[in-house]
């Protein structure tokens, strides 16, 4: 069974400090890695997505791509109160709809 | 630009009941999916559709079926709802061409609660 795994937090950082959040994943055919942000009662939005080992970047946010350790994180820099949500990490082996959740991280950013 | 449009928002059900829930995807989009979220399981692929055809089927028994209309509308159906149905049932449309990333974009759900 395909899994994805992240530390559920709740992770606090204060503001303007970079927030990590961590991602492994169980399938090495994966090949679509997403991150989305829900913030509470709301639903699901992309921030970012990679397919290639390495980092990408965009704006505050970076993500990163391990496949050889199944590792996926996501960082964001200069956090702000409005960043906090709960951070879904999802992977694709196939079609990039059918996505495998993670449980979530809860990050709470401090003023 | 309108979103994806879901309803019901709210409804409640008793054990035993079948309901039906309707998905409007973004105008030009031709994939929808659905998915479950619960507090215990997380967000759980059920079912993607595509021109109308089942492309993609979750881990979930056969009490759970959908369908796609011409117009991309989808419903999916839950029968013989159980106490463990009651979730927040999430719709997401996509444009679906070759080479798009399959940027998802949910509704803002239906939550079914079952007594």
């Amino acid at each position: 069974q395909k899994e994805v795994e992240q530390n559920s937090g709740p992770l606090s950082v204060p503001e303007g400090a970079i927030a990590s959040l961590n991602c492994t994943y169980s399938d090495r055919g994966s090949q679509s890695f997403f991150w989305y942000r829900q913030y509470s009662g709301k639903s699901p939005e992309l921030i970012m997505f990679i397919y290639s080992n390495g980092d990408k970047e965009d704006g505050r946010f970076t993500a990163q791509l391990n496949k050889a350790s199944q590792y996926v994180s996501l960082l964001i820099r200069d956090s702000q109160p409005s960043d906090s949500a709960t951070y879904l990490c999802a992977v694709s082996s196939g079609s990039a709809r059918q996505l495998t959740f993670g449980s979530g991280t809860q990050l709470t950013v401090l003023p | 630009k309108a979103g994806v449009t879901q309803t019901p928002r709210y409804l409640i059900k008793t054990r035993g009941q079948q309901v039906t829930l309707s998905c409007s995807p973004i105008s030009g989009h031709r994939s929808v999916s659905w998915y479950q979220q619960t507090p215990g399981q997380g967000l759980q692929f059920l079912f993607e559709y595509f021109s109308e055809t089942q492309r993609n089927k979750g881990n979930f028994p056969g009490r759970f079926s959908g369908r796609q209309f011409s117009n991309s509308r989808s419903e999916m159906n839950v029968s013989t709802l159980e106490l463990g149905d009651s979730a927040l049932y999430l719709c997401a449309s996509s444009l679906a061409r070759t080479g798009n990333t399959g940027e998802l974009f949910f509704g803002e759900g239906s939550r079914l609660t079952v007594l």
